[in-house]
């Protein structure tokens, strides 16, 4: 079976542009979350969705917004970037949003901003 | 919030040697734990995690953890390290009240020295 799929690998920015990513969970996954790993820290939680509506959001100003499509499948959307925004951002899809379900992450999408 | 705590964000053992790796959490109501193990260049990939029940929880690739209410800890040990062990490994819970969004610990880089 597929995993979580992001697009794109990588990608390259300059400050002030704005940035889509996309996710793919795995089939039969209804919720997904967003995670952002700043290198050499752990993952920071964004944004967690669960049947097209947002059932979490962490501490991140409001250039950060996401949404989820009847597929499932998500995007992350980044205004007006910063430097500080250059991250590896990871999609994690599960089941349904209950506390004891792990969660299956992708490879990441490597964002630099320059 | 919930808040993970790992100690020594570089550890070094020997091949063949116990590894220990350490997490503590904060809260006061036991959070759900997990421990997740990233390649270079990778996602995260879960080694095992702790919901319920006996307290002692085998992994895989012959890793283990115990949860300790007493010591609100979840440390992840394994008999003998092996070359492929080398890793970044994070500590994350989960709020048994407000779903699977993760709080992660700033992960622990482990070196495997042949």
């Amino acid at each position: 079976d597929a995993g979580v799929t992001q697009s794109p690998t990588h990608l390259i920015k300059t400050r002030g542009q704005q940035v889509t990513l996309r996710c793919s969970p795995i089939s039969g996954h209804k919720s997904v979350s967003w995670y952002q790993q700043v290198l050499g820290q752990g993952p920071q939680f964004i944004f967690q969705y669960y049947e097209k509506e947002e059932r979490g959001r962490g501490n991140f100003p409001d250039r950060f917004s996401a949404r989820q499509f009847p597929n499932y499948s998500s995007e992350l959307n980044v205004n007006a970037l910063l430097l500080g925004d250059s991250a590896l951002y990871l999609c994690a899809s599960s089941p349904s949003p209950s506390s004891y379900n792990e969660q299956f992450f992708g490879p990441g999408t490597r964002l630099t901003v320059l | 919030a919930q808040s993970v705590t790992q100690l020594g964000s570089h550890v070094s053992v020997s091949e063949g040697a116990l590894v220990l790796l350490r997490c503590n959490y904060s809260s006061s109501v036991p959070p759900y734990l997990f421990w997740y193990v990233q390649y270079p260049n990778q996602g995260l990939q879960l080694l095992l995690k702790y919901t319920t029940g006996a307290t002692l929880v085998k992994g895989i690739n012959g890793f283990e953890a115990e949860f300790k209410k007493s010591e609100t800890s979840f440390h992840l040990t394994k008999p003998s390290a092996h070359m492929s062990d080398a890793a970044e490994y994070f500590c994350a819970v989960s709020d048994r009240d407000t779903g699977n969004q993760f709080y992660f610990g700033t992960g622990t880089s482990l070196t495997v020295i042949p």
